[in-house]
């Protein structure tokens, strides 16, 4: 019954290393979200994408990239890793226009040292 | 700016007690989620409110929605330890807005 899988639960990686969190979901959504959420601060919206190839800026997308190149996956790249990245990282899907609830993937914990 | 207003942010609340959250957004479409998240977890979809007047009752709680004062309220009935979470309003706007959450705690 899974929904929407990311690539790890728990990820440690070096400052200014390249990370890739990718994000699979099998409903045929069209629509894919990354936030990350930070104590205190809540879940904030970092990318997200409409369609194949398409991708929006949300709100806090410095230091972060986004690749759609199939409908089922979602990738969130951190060009260069800093510790202010580390975070829980929560990646989503909805179908487009038809009001039906986003489901989320199991989160990802990102620690940068 | 598009916001979603949660309050309380914390709610700390005797068991068999009632309780409500409320949540306020600033846009005019009028589709609302509240998700449930256990610490360290995902988060777990609880009610779908597309349309004025929706009103969604499981178990102990009960979710609505009001789009004229752009208003939802999610009333917890006799709470129990087991309700112990962060509730968090989601607007959709085509992007997913979240309110803060509520985190609640149930104790004997």
């Amino acid at each position: 019954d899974v929904k929407v899988t990311q690539s790890s639960r728990y990820l440690v990686k070096r400052t200014g290393e390249k990370v890739f969190l990718e994000c699979v979901q099998d409903m045929d959504h069209e629509n894919m979200f990354w936030y990350r959420q930070d104590p205190g601060l809540g879940l904030r919206l970092i990318y997200f994408s409409y369609d194949v190839k398409m991708k929006e800026k949300g709100d806090i997308p410095e230091g972060y990239s986004v690749s759609r190149e199939k409908k089922e996956r979602f990738s969130l790249i951190l060009e260069s890793a800093s510790t202010n990245q580390t975070s829980m990282y929560l990646c989503a899907s909805s179908p487009y226009g038809t009001g039906d609830e986003a489901f989320f993937g199991q989160g990802t914990r990102l620690t940068v040292v | 700016e598009l916001k979603v207003e949660q309050n309380p942010l914390f709610l700390s609340m005797q068991e068999g007690k009632n309780y409500t959250i409320y949540c306020n957004y600033s846009t005019t479409s009028d589709r609302l989620y509240w998700y449930r998240q256990d610490p360290g977890k995902s988060l777990e979809s609880l009610f779908v409110l597309l349309s004025n007047g929706a009103v969604k009752q499981e178990g102990r709680l009960m979710a609505s929605l009001d789009t004229k004062a752009r208003l939802s309220t999610l009333h917890i009935t006799a709470a129990v330890h087991d309700l112990s979470a962060t509730y968090f309003c989601v607007h959709n706007t085509d992007k997913l807005i979240f309110g803060t959450g509520t985190r609640l705690q149930v104790f004997p």
